[in-house]
């Protein structure tokens, strides 16, 4: 599986729309962009994943690059309760079924 | 609908003990994978299986270690003759085993604290 970068950090004001960047440039053509979190040592959670297109459920939007090359997680109005360590990771089923983590994103919700 | 069931969430072995993980996985899975998290660090994947067979153990620990998901019942991560080295949150997951993207659901975890 491709490596990502994310930074190791990030504030966000509660209310704000929180954009974490993910950068995964050596990503294959049939790998998928997943997002998980995990909120102070709860199981990951899953939140979003993608291909090539751009996706939204209720939880968050993920925009992808046109060259695949990064993607952004977008939480549209950050709470309280969405701080925790966002991971990025790229994966693909067919090739290996282990999801690799990262160190992540601390992202930090501010009121 | 229940998402993925493990027990107990908290257990307490001491040095030289036997310590038994349970996962049920969320209702229609059958693919269930281990991860461990240790103090401080990352996830780390330790074992992809399917029912009454071991498909990856490449993050298993060569001794001690050991998992099975039989045809009936929960899977179960097994851990002899515990060490304090082994104090880690155990996270299992669970996949419907279909297509490229093969979304793993997480459950709570089991913690596990060696004296």
């Amino acid at each position: 599986d491709a490596k990502t970068t994310q930074p190791p950090s990030m504030d966000c004001a509660e209310g704000r729309a929180a954009n974490l960047p993910c950068n995964h440039s050596t990503i294959s053509g049939n790998e998928y962009v997943y997002w998980y979190r995990q909120i102070h040592s709860q199981g990951p959670q899953y939140i979003i994943h993608g291909l090539k297109n751009n996706e939204t459920n209720e939880m968050a939007s993920l925009i992808i690059t046109e060259d695949r090359k990064s993607s952004t997680l977008i939480l549209p109005h950050a709470t309280l309760r969405d701080t925790a360590v966002y991971y990025c990771i790229v994966f693909n089923s067919g090739s290996a079924r282990q999801l690799t983590f990262g160190s992540g994103t601390q992202l930090t919700v501010l009121p | 609908n229940a998402g993925v069931m493990q027990n107990p969430r908290h257990l307490v072995r001491r040095r030289g003990q036997e310590a038994r993980l349970r996962c049920s996985p969320m209702k229609g899975h059958s693919h269930v994978y281990w991860y461990r998290q240790l103090p401080e660090e990352g996830l780390k994947f330790m074992v992809y299986l399917q029912k009454e067979n071991i498909i990856d153990e490449s993050g298993m620990p060569k001794e001690r270690f050991s998992a099975e998901f039989p045809k009936e019942g929960p899977s179960i991560l097994r851990i002899q003759q515990v060490v304090r080295g082994d104090s880690a949150a155990y996270f299992c997951a669970s996949s419907p085993g279909q297509g490229e993207a093969d979304t793993q659901y997480f459950g709570p975890g089991t913690r596990l604290t060696v004296l």
